[in-house]
């Protein structure tokens, strides 16, 4: 079966610095994706970065990029220049052929 | 861009009702899902929904549940008899076909059982 793991409950990281977010999954597919979903308080589900699993090139969005390993079955997101707005909680996610799988979520704390 | 939407945003049931979600899929969408978000918990998987008929279910959904495309471009999720732990998030996505292509999800429904 799929697992997303995510080792890292909580971060923290200073205004305009860059933080790192551990993610490492298992599965036997070969072709699926991977996001990165950001949680408000509201708790909309608001999509970061997606990752398709044929490509090798990383996935950037502005200030958050990835780092795909696909061999080790690691997906780590990278925040660059923090800003206030980033606090939440960060989920990581794979998608396979019949379903999503979630982490169990990394709350990311901004410091001003 | 295309997106999945849900009503409404948040719904205030008392315990024993009934309870409707809705969700409008993308249009040229096939597959069909919902999944839950107790308050501080993961996301789980509830149901998939293909072909006018569910295709996968996960062991929280129960009876109590059942989901319909009555129309052909909604897609609901029913509680038939609401329980304090239904309280959740619901979030409803939809892809278009089962294989390589990605899932796109809704902004959720806040269902709070009193």
């Amino acid at each position: 079966a799929q697992t997303v793991t995510q080792s890292q409950p909580e971060m923290s990281v200073q205004e305009a610095e860059t933080v790192t977010l551990s993610c490492t999954y298992d599965t036997s597919e070969s072709d699926y994706y991977l996001f990165w979903y950001k949680q408000p308080p509201s708790r909309q589900m608001i999509l970061v970065i997606r990752q398709e699993a044929y490509k090798q090139q990383n996935a950037t969005e502005n200030r958050f990029s990835v780092n795909f390993q696909k061999a080790a079955k690691s997906f780590s997101l990278k925040i660059s220049d923090s800003q206030l707005g980033d606090a939440a909680m960060y989920f990581c996610a794979y998608e396979g052929r019949d379903q999503f799988y979630f982490g169990t979520g990394t709350s990311l704390t901004v410091i001003p | 861009e295309p997106e999945v939407t849900q009503t409404p945003s948040h719904q205030v049931t008392q315990m024993g009702q009934e309870v409707i979600l809705r969700c409008v899929p993308i249009s040229n969408h096939l597959y069909f899902y919902w999944y839950r978000q107790i308050l501080g918990q993961k996301v789980e998987f509830l149901v998939s929904f293909y072909n006018n008929e569910i295709s996968e279910k996960s062991e929280i959904f129960d009876d109590q549940f059942s989901v319909e495309r009555p129309d052909g471009s909604n897609f609901t999720l029913k509680i038939r008899s609401t329980k304090l732990e239904d309280s959740a998030m619901y979030f409803c996505a939809s892809r278009d076909t089962q294989a390589n292509t990605e899932a796109f999800f809704g902004q959720g429904t806040r269902l709070t059982v009193v």
